[in-house]
Parts: structure tokens; sequence; C-alpha cells
């Protein structure tokens, strides 16, 4: 069965410092990726997706960055943390299985960033 | 560009109360047309769908239709439950893959 996996569930930064989160899909391949950031008392704003490997399409400029190191591997980073970027972070997957069924996007159980 | 307009939580209703969440939809093509629900500290998982006009979505005593002529995808429940307390979201997927989402609606169903 497809399963996502995104970690770590919490993360406590201080401003200023690195930021990586993975995330990682079971049990398909070549799927298109996607970071999505829930910051407080908005919707679900669409940051990055990767239809394949090395492929990155940036939706928001920011201070953020992705990296599809494998096909079933996609990357969230900074370099240098901003109070800005605390939010609840999504990523989601999905395939051409998926779409013809009209499923739309998996979704991961969410990292929630505090940046201090 | 393609967009999702949803009502302003949150919305407060008695448990066995009837729920409407009013969305409407302006887009290219021909979408298909989600509810994802947000419980607390969770994820976001799939609620129900329609992929063509007048397609009519159901689970879990929640429904939706996709009413092409009005652009809109309204989530019904004819009683909710205490248990269905959730941040709620319209979104729309286009020929071009990218899931587009409403701002999300805080539905609080108290005892």
């Amino acid at each position: 069965s497809q399963t996502i996996h995104q970690w770590p569930a919490t993360l406590v930064q201080p401003v200023g410092s690195p930021l990586s989160l993975e995330c990682t899909v079971e049990g398909t391949s070549n799927p298109n990726l996607y970071w999505y950031r829930q910051a407080a008392g908005r919707g679900l704003q669409l940051l990055f997706y990767s239809v394949g490997i090395g492929q990155i399409s940036s939706e928001v400029p920011q201070n953020l960055s992705a990296s599809r190191p494998q096909d079933r591997q996609f990357i969230l980073s900074s370099k240098k943390l901003l109070l800005s970027d605390s939010g609840f972070y999504l990523c989601a997957w999905t395939d051409s299985p998926s779409r013809d069924r009209g499923f739309g996007y998996t979704f991961g159980s969410g990292t929630r960033l505090t940046v201090v | 560009g393609n967009s999702v307009t949803q009502m302003e939580g949150p919305v407060t209703l008695s448990e066995e109360a009837f729920l409407t969440i009013n969305c409407t939809y302006t887009a290219t093509g021909y979408p298909s047309l989600f509810w994802y629900v947000q419980y607390p500290g969770e994820g976001l998982q799939l609620l129900l769908k329609a992929t063509k006009a007048d397609d009519k979505g159901s689970n879990k005593g929640f429904e939706a239709t996709y009413r092409k002529e009005t652009t809109s995808f309204h989530l019904e429940k004819g009683s909710v439950q205490v248990s269905d307390s959730a941040v709620y979201f319209c979104a729309l997927i286009t020929g071009f893959q990218k899931l587009v989402f409403g701002t999300g609606t805080r539905l609080l169903v108290s005892p």
C-alpha cells in the first residue's frame, strides 16, 4: 500500500538556524511531490512541487528551498530561519493512478515548526 | 487564475444541527473538486470529491454537489457530531495537477 512519512512532527528552532524537513513516499513510482505551508489563521499555500528527480518548481519567493535527491524523497530546507517561517508544513503526493481515480493528493501528518 | 473561496469561520453548532459550509471556485477548464478535513494536530484527509458537473460526493454523512452553473461545491451534513469538529478545506485541481485550497473553515460542535 502507499504511505507517506514526514518528520519530525514538531520542531522548535532559533532564528538564523538551518532547517531540514524530510518527506518520503512508499508504494508508488515517479510521484508528483508537494510542500505546503499553513500559517496561523491562514489557508494552505503551495511552496514547491516536483514532477521528477532533481526537478523543483517554486511557487512563492521566500527563504526556503526544496530538493528531490531520490524519486520518493522530498526535502524542504532553509539556511537561516526567519520568525515568519513558523507554521505547519505539509508534504503531499499524487500519481497517475490516484489522479485517474480522482483521489487528488495524499498528505503527510505534517511538521509544526516554531521559530523563536 | 484558479481560486477557491470559502465562508469565514468559525462555524459553531450544537450536536445534531444541520451544517452547511459554502465553497465557490474560479477555474479554467473543468476542475475536480474536493473537501479535505484536518482534525486537531493532524494532517489533511480527503473527505469527499467530485470530478464532473452534477456529481455528488459523499462520505461519513457529509455531501457536496458539483454545481457548474453556480461554480459551487457546498459541504452539508444533516446532523453533526462533536467528533466532526475540525477545519474543512475546499479545494480544486486542474489539468496542471496543482491543488488549490480555500482558506479553510473551522467547525466547532458542542454537546
